[in-house]
């Protein structure tokens, strides 16, 4: 069965800190794909990056980073120099590569507050 | 191009009542995903329809049904509610469920549901 663990409920920092949000995941499939999600006080889950099992090249884009570490079975995220504006629910998500099967398995979030 | 619309935004029922929540989806998309958020479960994934046609389920009784019409649009029902059944319920599009490539879901802002 799959699974996705976010061990971290909450995380408070000050603005302008670094912030790592942690992903682990749990499959038996050797193809699959992981996402992150941020969701904003308004509710709706914007998407962030999907990484394919077959790619495990970090990214960068802006502030943001991923490291995909199939090794440690972990997908983990980080803020630099985080702002106000970051402070959201943020949810790691993992889907089988199943011709026909568009099933998102989410961990249970992390809630980030940037403090000003 | 306009996002992932769900209507109505907030919903407010009685124990043993029926509601249909509907999705419509980013023009072009045909998968349709249905997630269920509560405090304590989390993001739990429903069912997912592509060319009218159910081809995946989550662990919900039967009383939580779904459907997806010629233009992609998709509803879903439940009927006898419990209370158990508040939940922000979220919509999910995504461009071709044939194209593993192409597996990001685009969300819409939710249906906030409250049994009464």
């Amino acid at each position: 069965a799959q699974k996705v663990t976010q061990a971290q409920t909450e995380i408070s920092v000050v603005e302008k800190e670094d912030v790592t949000l942690d992903c682990v995941y749990e499959t038996r499939d050797t193809t699959y794909y992981l996402f992150w999600y941020k969701q904003p006080p308004s509710g709706e889950l914007v998407f962030l990056i999907r990484r394919n099992s077959f790619d495990e090249q970090n990214e960068i884009s802006g502030r943001y980073s991923w490291n995909f570490q199939k090794s440690t079975s972990s997908f983990n995220f980080t803020i630099t120099a985080s702002q106000v504006v970051d402070s959201a629910v943020y949810f790691c998500a993992l889907s089988e590569a199943n011709w026909g099967a568009q099933k998102l398995v989410f961990g249970q979030g992390t809630r980030l507050t940037i403090n000003p | 191009k306009a996002g992932v619309t769900q209507t109505p935004r907030y919903l407010i029922k009685t124990r043993g009542q029926q509601v249909t929540l509907s999705c419509s989806p980013i023009s072009g998309h045909r998968s349709v995903s249905w997630y269920q958020q509560t405090p304590g479960q989390g993001l739990q994934f429903l069912f997912e329809y592509f060319s009218e046609t159910q081809r995946n389920k989550g662990n919900f009784p039967g009383r939580f049904s779904g459907r997806q019409f010629s233009n992609s649009r998709s509803e879903m029902n439940v009927s006898t509610l419990e209370l158990g059944d508040s939940a922000l319920y979220l919509c999910a599009s995504s461009l071709d469920g044939y194209q593993t490539s192409y597996n990001e879901q685009f969300f819409g802002p939710g249906t906030r549901l409250t049994v009464l």
